[in-house]
């Protein structure tokens, strides 16, 4: 079946540097999602990429799917502390269940 | 609210013991998800409905899972003769299949935690 990974599993930044995540799949993916988990909360839609080459900005944060839509990032610019929580890629299979990445978990430090 | 509720949030267990979770979609999805996720873990699909209509099941959903959605609304999972293994939040997921600009995105309640000591 379908799989996504992401990397990397953590990471650490001082508020104000920048953060990126990235998710691969062998496979072509037909479509991906980015969730965000607060600490203690559960995931939270942030967006849906599902053209090769899509760029989609939602203030600080920048979302890309890969020209052979095998791959996808999430790039957070001068991050802040209301950012820190887990980031999970998924994407939805044919039979419209989401299969998640084991996500990476952002802390800044203020 | 207008969200996916879960009930109750929290469960504590003895192994053995059956528990029953909640789940009331946002009101006007077609489409009712479960999911589970352990620690440090991404959710995992277990099984969804599409009104009343189970429409897949995981291989994780043992014959000691059972999820029901009786009336096309509320739907309800059931974990019989618990075993620690099953100690994880398991996650309630709502959606309307038909709108072409949302493209079935998955709206998550806020999970209830099961322990099973």
């Amino acid at each position: 079946g379908q799989q996504v990974m992401q990397i990397p599993q953590y990471q650490h930044v001082q508020e104000g540097e920048d953060f990126t995540t990235y998710c691969n799949s062998s496979t072509t993916l037909s479509n991906i999602q980015w969730y965000k988990q607060r600490p203690g909360g559960h995931p939270v839609f942030l967006i849906q990429l599902v053209k090769s080459g899509e760029v989609k900005k939602q203030k600080r944060l920048t979302f890309q799917f890969g020209e052979a839509k095998k791959n996808s990032s999430l790039h957070i610019t001068a991050t802040q502390t209301t950012d820190v929580g887990t980031y999970f890629c998924a994407t939805m299979d044919s039979s419209y269940k989401l299969i998640f990445g084991s996500g990476t978990r952002l802390l800044v430090r203020p | 609210d207008t969200g996916v509720s879960q009930d109750p949030r929290h469960k504590i267990t003895k192994r053995g013991q059956n528990v029953t979770f909640r789940c009331d979609p946002i009101s006007e999805h077609n489409r009712l998800y479960w999911y589970r996720q352990t620690l440090g873990q991404g959710p995992e699909f277990l099984t969804y409905f599409q009104n009343e209509a189970q429409l897949e099941k995981s291989r994780l959903l043992s014959d000691r899972f059972s999820a029901e959605r009786p009336k096309g609304s509320f739907s309800t999972l059931e974990i019989q003769r618990t075993e620690q293994g099953d100690s994880a939040m398991y996650l309630c997921a709502s959606s309307w299949w038909g709108r072409t600009d949302a493209r079935d995105t998955q709206y998550f309640g806020p999970g209830t935690r099961l322990t099973v000591l």
